[in-house]
């Protein structure tokens, strides 16, 4: 089946404008996973939503960073004002989080990421 | 907090051999997952193994095994017969059993030599 996808798969703006990245996530899944990876480094965790429980925002950088998932599907991050700093791979990933016969799934499935270079 | 440790920026295997990738990790919680990603080129993070931690049978996926030493905190990657097509960047991570968050380290890049 069609797994996590993300879209634009390259974006370049420049310093100052607001920019907007699409997840749709596997059809069915219930969690979705925004992540931010730097050149050279680990993957930071961003956002994460659960089915229609609040978000935990916990890991965005700024308030210039905001994310949406509308109708427990499609997620949108949106960044506003970049900077050169937001330059990084952007992933998505979703994930059936859940209890399936007593046995905790949240196996996180990824999209291929959209790279973002702030000029 | 949690930190996930990766000490091997960059590793090396000749293919057929077999090749162990470190991970150590800190916490204080009792109950958490533990999870090797694989990365190739393409982007796209590939699961290869998980494993919980009340468990102490280490966990096995064909060609991919791991050595998790609770006490010690270690949770490392055993690639067995090495092929061409594991070369990519792998990650280890954590997630605590409660929480949302999944913290990752910051990756070993395997090359595979023919």
């Amino acid at each position: 089946g069609a797994g996590v996808s993300q879209s634009p798969s390259n974006k370049v703006t420049e310093k100052g404008k607001d920019v907007e990245l699409r997840c749709d996530p596997i059809s069915g899944h219930t969690a979705l996973y925004w992540y931010r990876q730097s050149l050279g480094q680990g993957l930071e965790f961003l956002i994460y939503f659960q089915g229609n429980s609040a978000p935990d925002k916990s890991g965005l950088p700024s308030d210039r960073f905001s994310a949406e998932r509308t109708g427990g599907s499609v997620s949108t991050l949106t960044i506003q004002r970049t900077q050169q700093e937001d330059s990084a791979v952007y992933l998505c990933a979703s994930s059936p989080r859940g209890l399936s016969a007593g046995v905790l799934t949240d196996t996180q499935y990824f999209g291929p990421g959209t790279r973002l270079t702030v000029l | 907090a949690q930190t996930v440790t990766q000490s091997q920026p960059e590793m090396s295997v000749q293919e057929a051999e077999t090749v162990t990738l470190s991970c150590t990790y800190d916490t204080s919680e009792s109950d958490y997952y533990l999870f090797w990603y694989k990365q190739p080129p393409s982007r796209q993070m590939i699961l290869v193994i998980r494993q919980e931690a009340y468990k102490q049978q280490n966990a096995t996926e064909n060609r991919f095994s791991v050595n998790f030493q609770k006490a010690a905190k270690s949770f490392s990657l055993k690639i067995s017969d090495s092929q061409l097509g594991d070369a990519a960047m792998y990650f280890c991570a954590y997630r605590h059993s409660e929480g949302n968050q999944f913290y990752f380290g910051t990756g070993t890049s395997l090359t595979v030599i023919p």
